[in-house]
């Protein structure tokens, strides 16, 4: 089964721009979760979607925002960009199992806003 | 969920055992993780445990849960320079997984 697939693997963007990250999660999955991760903040969650529907959201500006569409891929975009925006974006994928729910990771896209 | 804590630092000698320790925040968590970054990389799934369990072992892996003091660890036997990496617990509560700020283990050769 093929992983998480998270696409650019890098970016390079300049303030003011927008950005839009893309997600494939694994076969199955229905539920996309993302997450910002810098060095001095750590891992930070952006959103999770659904079945198309946002279902759980972090403490981000409204400059963020994601959607997923029918075949569970999910895209996030960030507009107006900032040079604190520079970070590594993590996408993750789940499915309830027996042995409780499991976030599968990407590899990430690393952004850096200059 | 938000304040799940982690030693920032570790070092261990190759061969050694490393101890991460991991204090969560919610005691109805029902499942709890270890996962693993090396750079560059995504976060992998290393292992996780019920939160029934008192501990669990998968290999050079041993995972230990003390529910009273919520407190979690990962000890990795026989450490070898392969697992210096950085080491997140993380809990589920509410279908919304909670991060630890990670551990980084460094092994000396």
């Amino acid at each position: 089964k093929a992983g998480v697939t998270q696409t650019p693997r890098y970016l390079i963007k300049t303030r003011g721009q927008q950005v839009t990250l893309s997600c494939s999660p694994i076969s199955g999955h229905r539920s996309v979760s993302w997450y910002q991760q810098t060095p001095g903040q750590g891992l930070q969650f952006l959103f999770e979607y659904f079945s198309e529907t946002q279902r759980n959201k972090g403490n981000f500006p409204g400059r963020f925002s994601g959607r997923q569409f029918s075949n569970s891929r999910s895209e996030m975009n960030v507009s107006t960009l900032e040079l604190g925006d520079s970070a590594l974006y993590l996408c993750a994928s789940s499915s309830p199992d027996r042995g409780g729910e499991k976030l599968f990771f990407g590899s990430g896209t690393q952004l850096s806003v200059l | 969920g938000e304040d799940v804590e982690q030693s920032l630092f570790l070092s261990v000698r190759e061969g050694d055992s490393s101890v991460i320790n991991c204090t969560y925040t919610d005691s109805s968590s029902t499942y709890l993780y270890w996962y693993k970054q090396e750079p560059g990389a995504g976060l992998q799934l290393l292992t996780y445990i019920f939160s029934n369990m008192d501990m669990k072992q998968d290999q050079r892996l041993t995972v230990l849960l003390n529910k009273k003091d919520k407190h979690l660890s990962l000890r990795i036997a026989d450490t070898q320079t392969g697992d210096s990496a950085i080491y997140f617990c993380a809990e589920n509560i509410g279908n919304q997984f909670y991060f630890g700020t990670g551990t980084s283990l460094t092994v000396i050769p």
